[in-house]
This record gives C-alpha cells, sequence and structure tokens, in this order.
C-alpha cells in the first residue's frame, strides 16, 4: 500500500533563511506527487503537483520541489522563506483506485520568527 | 477555477445529534472525498465516491455515512454524533493532473 512520511513535525526558522520539507513516499508505480499548504482554520490549497518530466517543479509562492525517484523523496524548498510562509504542509501522493485517491503525510507544521 | 463549497465554517452540535455536512462542486468532477484532520494525525479518509450514488469506505467510516444523489454534492452524515467526533472536516474533489481541490473545512463540535 502507498504512504507518505513526512519526518519533521514541527520545524522553526527565521524569515529570509532557506526552507527543505521532506517528504518520501512508498508507492507501487510512477507516482503523482503534491504538495498542500494549510493556514490555520483555512481548507488545503495545492503549492505544486509533479507528474512527469522535469523532475524539479515549481510552485506557487516561490515554492520548488525535486523528484528523487532513487530516494522516493518529494522534498519542498524555498530559499527566502517570508513570515507569511508559516502554514502547515502536506505532502501526498496517488492515484490510487477507482476514485484516484491520494494518500498524505501527517504534515509539517512550519513556525517563522522575526 | 474549480470551487467545492463547504456549507458551513463553524457547527456545533449535541451528542446524540443527526449531523448533516455538505459540499457542493462545480466543475462536473466524478470523484468526491471526505476527510477528517485531527492535530498530529494529518487528514484521515472517511468515506469516497467515485459516482452519483455510488460510495465506498475509506480508513475510518465507523460512525459515519454519506449520501451522493447528484454529482455535484456529497454530504456526510453522523448518525449519532459523539464527542469523539469533533473534528476539522474537509471535503474534496479530484481532477488528475491537478489533484485534489479541497474546501475551506468545517470546523464541527459535539457537546
Amino acid at each position: 500500500a502507498q504512504s507518505v512520511t513526512q519526518p519533521d513535525i514541527h520545524i522553526t526558522v527565521s524569515e529570509g533563511a532557506s526552507l527543505e520539507l521532506r517528504c518520501n513516499y512508498s508507492y507501487g508505480a510512477t507516482p503523482y506527487l503534491f504538495w498542500y499548504v494549510q493556514s490555520p482554520g483555512q481548507g488545503l490549497q495545492l503549492l505544486l503537483k509533479y507528474f512527469s518530466g522535469d523532475t524539479l517543479v515549481q510552485g506557487i509562492k516561490g515554492f520548488e520541489a525535486e523528484f528523487k525517484r532513487s530516494q522516493s523523496s518529494f522534498n519542498l524548498r524555498k530559499p527566502s522563506v517570508h513570515w507569511s510562509d508559516a502554514a502547515e504542509y502536506f505532502c501526498a501522493v496517488g492515484p490510487t483506485g477507482t476514485a484516484s485517491k491520494l494518500t498524505f503525510g501527517t504534515g509539517t507544521r512550519l513556525q517563522v520568527t522575526l | 477555477d474549480v470551487k467545492v463549497t463547504q456549507s458551513s465554517r463553524y457547527l456545533v452540535k449535541r451528542t446524540g445529534e443527526k449531523v448533516f455536512l455538505e459540499c457542493v462542486q462545480d466543475m462536473d468532477h466524478e470523484n468526491m472525498f471526505w476527510y477528517r484532520q485531527d492535530p498530529g494525525l494529518g487528514l484521515r479518509l472517511i468515506y469516497f465516491s467515485y459516482d452519483v450514488k455510488m460510495k465506498e469506505k475509506g480508513d475510518i467510516p465507523e460512525g459515519y455515512s454519506v449520501s451522493r444523489e447528484k454529482k455535484e454534492r456529497f454530504s456526510l452524515i453522523l448518525e449519532s454524533a459523539s464527542t469523539n467526533q469533533t473534528s476539522m472536516y474537509l471535503c474534496a474533489s479530484i481532477n488528475l493532473p491537478y489533484g485534489y481541490t479541497f474546501g475551506s473545512g468545517t470546523r464541527l463540535t459535539v457537546v
């Protein structure tokens, strides 16, 4: 069965510092991979996705992620974090089954200090 | 843009009440999902539907049921609400390869 691991529950970075959030997945075929962001009290917003082609994908808000098949990883990066990036970030993999389910990680909460 | 609308942002219900959470999407997607989100547990799939009147159990269906009478609407039903169902509930529809589009969520408190 597919699974997603986000090993960091909570990360704190200073504003202006670089950021990397880790995501490892287990999947039996070529995956679709996603990163979502959730601000407090809100639903989840898609940051970026990978499903084929260039392994470095660009997303919204200056985020990027790199698909590394050999490491089963899809880490999210940002060169310079802004205070507004404080949120919870979820990695997801899929699709599976009739309804194309996605499997989500348990999330990484990002705190940004000024 | 796809819109997924959840009818209530906040709900407070009493133990034992029957609760309906409504979700509507406007892009003719076939596949819709209900998740609950709890701190430290991430998103857990309750039920999903891949067509009208079709439904399948997710990972934590106990205490819940669903209804999909029309393609655009997917309802989550708590047959007899309990305090352990206090949670954030998120509805989503999927449009591969673009992934899920989520609603804004319903924060349900059962007292």
